[in-house]
């Protein structure tokens, strides 16, 4: 069955550090692939969205690289600040029902100054 | 003004008891969602509703019911409460029956004791 794997569970680091979260996923055809973000207090929300073999999308100095061939949605940011700490979710919709979005496990970033 | 409402915020209750969780969108939204958030788990989706009356169960929609009787509202239900229900409950909505865009509100933790 379709499904997201994201390997972080929690990831601690300095601020001005590289950022990477890894997002797998097994689904059938070409799915439009999503990051959510979730800051503390909050409901998840939208960070960006790709379709497209090896797209990039880019928001808030996060970018993600869709690639089809190995099943990838990687998240990175070059130098992260203190107010990126949130929780993020890679999500695919099912192959059966547009409409239902499955999401990952989710990643906890926390940034220290 | 683009906005998913939960209410209440906090709520806790006894083993046994009937919970009603609350959930209102100003966008006219056709599609609502309602999840849950527990730790290493990330978003289970419990229920969807494609618009009034004409809901679909999720993944874990043992132990929960809905309602919906206006577009703008996403009643959630749980009869005689059990303590695994504990969680943070996350209403969401989307436009037409696409997921392009999930807008969640900030969610409902409800406590079983």
């Amino acid at each position: 069955g379709d499904s997201v794997t994201q390997t972080e569970g929690q990831v601690a680091l300095s601020e001005e550090d590289f950022l990477t979260i890894h997002c797998n996923y097994s689904a059938s055809g070409y799915p439009t692939l999503f990051w959510y973000v979730q800051y503390p207090g909050e409901g998840p929300q939208l960070l960006f969205r790709a379709s497209r073999d090896k797209e990039k999308g880019s928001s808030r100095g996060f970018e993600a690289t869709y690639d089809k061939g190995t099943t990838s949605f990687h998240l990175r940011k070059a130098s992260v600040q203190e107010s990126d700490s949130a929780v993020y979710y890679c999500a695919l919709p099912l192959s059966s029902s547009f409409s239902k979005l499955v999401f990952g496990q989710g990643t906890s970033l926390s940034v220290v100054p | 003004d683009m906005k998913v409402t939960q209410m209440p915020r906090y709520l806790i209750k006894r083993m046994g008891e009937n919970v009603l969780l609350e959930c209102g969108q100003d966008m006219s939204h056709e599609t609502m969602y309602w999840y849950r958030q527990d730790p290493g788990l990330g978003l289970q989706l419990i229920y969807i509703s494609y618009d009034v009356d004409s809901n679909s169960e999720g993944d874990i929609p043992k132990g929960y019911r809905v309602s919906r009787k206006k577009r703008e509202h996403f009643s959630l239900i749980l009869d005689s409460a059990k303590t695994n229900q504990t969680s943070v409950y996350f209403c969401a909505s989307s436009q037409g029956f696409s997921n392009e865009r999930l807008f969640f509100g900030h969610g409902t933790k409800l406590s079983v004791l």
